[in-house]
């Protein structure tokens, strides 16, 4: 079975600041991890991915994440914060397959940007 | 293109009423999903669909059927609401490429059940 955990409900930085945001699975096949982001009031939209191949995978609005195997760790980062970067975030393990049958998401980092 | 659409958006409910919360796609996708949000958990699969007539059980299926007739529509059926079913609910789809099923969500339905 797939599990996701985020450490950290809530995580606060200064615009202009490093955003890391950590997310560590569990897969019992080679992982498919997704990171997304829910906007209030909104449907969730795909940063980023990582299937196979390079480990680190660079995503929309500036955002990237490193696959560490040896580590079952998927971390997002950003080097400067922004204020639109304000909102949930969903880090996601499919299930099988790339994702076909489901993805598991963890239970979301929600971050604040101080201005 | 329009998406992933939902229908309605807000909706109460009294305990023992049935509804269908609708989901229509215009992106030609075959794979589609109903997951369901409550507060700080996350999102858990109900059911999926890999194509037209064929339909699987997720995480959580209790309390809710869905069908596929057509590869643009899955609707999801509440029979009996309670209130453990208050939740906001996501659609999404995705194609079959052979390498990843990149899901694309829906707006959502915010469903209360009193």
């Amino acid at each position: 079975a797939q599990s996701v955990t985020q450490l950290g409900s809530h995580v606060s930085v200064s615009e202009g600041a490093l955003v890391l945001l950590r997310c560590n699975y569990s897969s019992s096949v080679p992982p498919y991890l997704f990171w997304y982001v829910q906007y209030p009031n909104q449907g969730l939209q795909l940063l980023l991915k990582y299937t196979t191949g390079a480990t680190l995978v660079k995503g929309i609005n500036g955002f990237e994440a490193e696959f560490k195997k040896s580590e079952t760790s998927f971390h997002l980062t950003k080097p400067s914060a922004h204020m639109s970067d304000a909102a949930e975030y969903f880090c996601a393990v499919s299930h099988s397959g790339g994702g076909a049958d489901g993805l598991t998401f963890g239970k979301g980092t929600h971050l604040i940007i101080q201005p | 293109n329009a998406g992933v659409t939902q229908t309605p958006k807000f909706r109460i409910l009294k305990i023992g009423q049935s509804m269908t919360l609708q989901c229509a796609q215009d992106m030609n996708h075959n794979y589609m999903y109903w997951y369901r949000q409550d507060p700080g958990m996350g999102l858990k699969l109900i059911y999926y669909s890999v194509g037209a007539g064929i339909t699987d059980k997720g995480e959580v299926p209790n309390g809710y059927n869905v069908s596929r007739s057509t590869t643009e529509d899955f609707p999801l059926r509440l029979e009996l609401a309670a209130p453990s079913q208050t939740s906001v609910y996501f659609c999404a789809s995705s194609l079959a490429n052979g390498v990843t099923y990149e899901q694309y969500f829906g707006p959502g339905t915010r469903l209360t059940v009193t």
